[in-house]
């Protein structure tokens, strides 16, 4: 079957610019998580849906990132004012946890965000 | 928030040898997870393993949970085994909240 989907794979914009991430996770995946990766980094946390609300928005790291899942599948990242820091790769996953307990996690590709 | 170490965070290897990656984490989890992201940046995940041992080919891995670290084994690598590998866990305070490591860069020379 079908994997994690993102688009776009690579996002160029200018700072102050609004931008809006997707994330199509596999069907029938009740958690799905965004991170962002800077280069020679590992992956970090951002976001956690548990279906359609956000169970844990901790790691977004001021008030111009915000995420939503309204349907409880696909989910979009909205970056407001973009600032050149927030260059980086934004990965998106999902697993079939369906409680707290936490599951095996299924990466997508990444969108390469340039702010320029 | 709970701290993540990996090591090495390099190594260099020749086809057909074996190695251990491993993986320290601060305090206790209920969720971890050993990850490989190849050179086109996928991540690929490798095990689950929040506890005990498990084999998949020629990647094992072992977590004791009681003393905070796991352990990946590569063993015969290959090329195609090169990339980056990380480790990532939850806290028990706060499930789905993943951290990763810094991981550790491993090349395979032919």
């Amino acid at each position: 079957g079908a994997g994690v989907s993102q688009t776009p794979s690579n996002k160029v914009t200018e700072k102050g610019k609004y931008v809006e991430l997707r994330c199509d996770p596999i069907s029938g995946h009740t958690a799905l998580y965004w991170y962002r990766q800077s280069l020679g980094q590992g992956p970090e946390f951002l976001i956690y849906f548990q279906g359609t609300g956000a169970a844990d928005d901790s790691g977004l790291p001021n008030d111009r990132f915000f995420a939503v899942r309204p349907e409880g599948s696909v989910s979009t990242l909205k970056i407001q004012r973009t600032e050149r820091g927030d260059s980086a790769v934004y990965l998106c996953a999902s697993s079939p946890a369906r409680d707290s307990l936490g599951d095996t996690q299924y990466f997508g590709p990444g969108t390469r965000l340039t702010v320029l | 928030g709970i701290q993540v170490e990996q090591s090495p965070p390099d190594l260099i290897l020749q086809e057909g040898a074996n190695s251990t990656l491993r993986c320290n984490f601060s305090d206790s989890v209920n969720n971890l997870q050993w990850f490989h992201q190849n050179p086109w940046g996928q991540l690929i995940n490798l095990f689950y393993i929040p506890s005990g041992t498990k084999q998949n080919g020629r990647l094992s891995a072992t977590t004791v949970a009681t003393e905070r670290y796991s352990l990946l084994y590569i063993s015969s690598s290959q090329t195609t085994d090169s990339g980056v590998y990380f480790c990532a866990v939850d806290p028990n305070t706060n499930a789905g909240k993943s951290t990763f490591g810094d991981g550790t860069t491993l090349t395979v020379k032919p």
